[in-house]
C-alpha cells in the first residue's frame, strides 16, 4: 500500500505571496492532519480534517487554512507569506475508526520564504 | 495531552540494544504512549504504541511501567540507520493533534 504523498517536495516563495500544498493520504484513510516543523518551535499541529470538515485546529493565524476533498485528499494554503513561515510542512493520515488512531506521515514539503 | 520528558541525546554501539526512556508522570487513564522517529529532514516514522501492556513489533519493543508513569523504547539490535530523533508522545488515541516535544537524538556508532 502506498504511503502518504505530498506535493511539491520543495518550494521557494517570496514574502506576501500565497502557497498551496497538497497531500494524498494512504488509501482508505479518512483523516488528514497538517503539521509545521521549524528548528525553533519543533513540530506543531496546524489542523485536522475528516469527512471534508475541520475537526481540530492548532494555534495558528487565519493565514493558514486547509480543506479536504471527497476523496480524502487535502490541501493547505498559506496566504501573505512571512519569512517565519519557512518550514517543513508535514501531512499525516489515519483511518479514523473513532477510537485508536495511528497517524502516518508523508515526506513533507519544505517551504522557503525569501 | 500529558507532557513527556526525554533525554536530549544518547549514543549506542551498532549491534547493541538501544534503550530510550520517557517519563510521562501525568499520563491519564485514556492516553496511549506513542513512539515516532525522524531521520533528518524526513517525515516522522511511526514505530510502536501501547496503553498499559508491553508491546513488540518488527521494529521495536515498548515497555510501560505498571504505574504507567514511564516507558522505554527498545531497539534490540541497533544499526547505523537507526540514527534519528526519537519522539515519545502521550495522547488520547482518538484525537489527532499530536504534541511533539524535543525528543531524544540517538546516534548509533560503529
Amino acid at each position: 500500500k502506498a504511503g502518504v504523498t505530498q506535493t511539491p517536495r520543495y518550494l521557494i516563495k517570496t514574502r506576501g505571496q500565497q502557497v498551496t500544498l497538497s497531500c494524498s493520504p494512504i488509501s482508505g484513510h479518512r483523516s488528514v492532519s497538517w503539521y509545521q516543523q521549524t528548528p525553533g518551535q519543533g513540530l506543531q499541529f496546524l489542523f485536522e480534517y475528516f469527512s471534508e470538515t475541520q475537526r481540530n485546529k492548532g494555534n495558528f493565524p487565519g493565514r493558514f487554512s486547509g480543506r479536504q476533498f471527497s476523496n480524502s485528499r487535502s490541501e493547505m494554503n498559506v496566504s501573505t507569506l512571512e519569512l517565519g513561515d519557512s518550514a517543513l510542512y508535514l501531512c499525516a493520515s489515519s483511518l479514523f475508526q473513532g477510537f485508536q488512531e495511528t497517524q502516518y506521515f508523508g515526506p513533507g514539503t519544505r517551504l522557503l520564504v525569501l | 495531552d500529558a507532557k513527556t520528558t526525554q533525554p536530549p541525546s544518547m549514543d549506542c554501539a551498532e549491534g547493541r540494544a538501544a534503550n530510550l526512556p520517557c517519563n510521562h508522570s501525568t499520563i491519564s487513564g485514556n492516553e496511549y504512549v506513542y513512539w515516532y522517529r525522524q531521520i533528518h529532514s524526513q517525515g516522522p516514522q511511526y514505530i510502536i504504541h501501547g496503553l498499559k501492556n508491553n508491546e513488540t513489533n518488527e521494529m521495536a519493543s515498548l515497555i510501560i511501567t505498571e504505574d504507567r508513569k514511564s516507558s522505554t523504547l527498545i531497539l534490540p539490535h541497533a544499526t547505523l540507520r537507526d540514527t534519528a530523533v526519537y519522539y515519545c508522545i502521550v495522547r488520547v488515541a482518538s484525537i489527532n493533534d499530536m504534541r511533539f516535544g524535543a525528543g531524544t537524538r540517538l546516534t548509533v556508532k560503529p
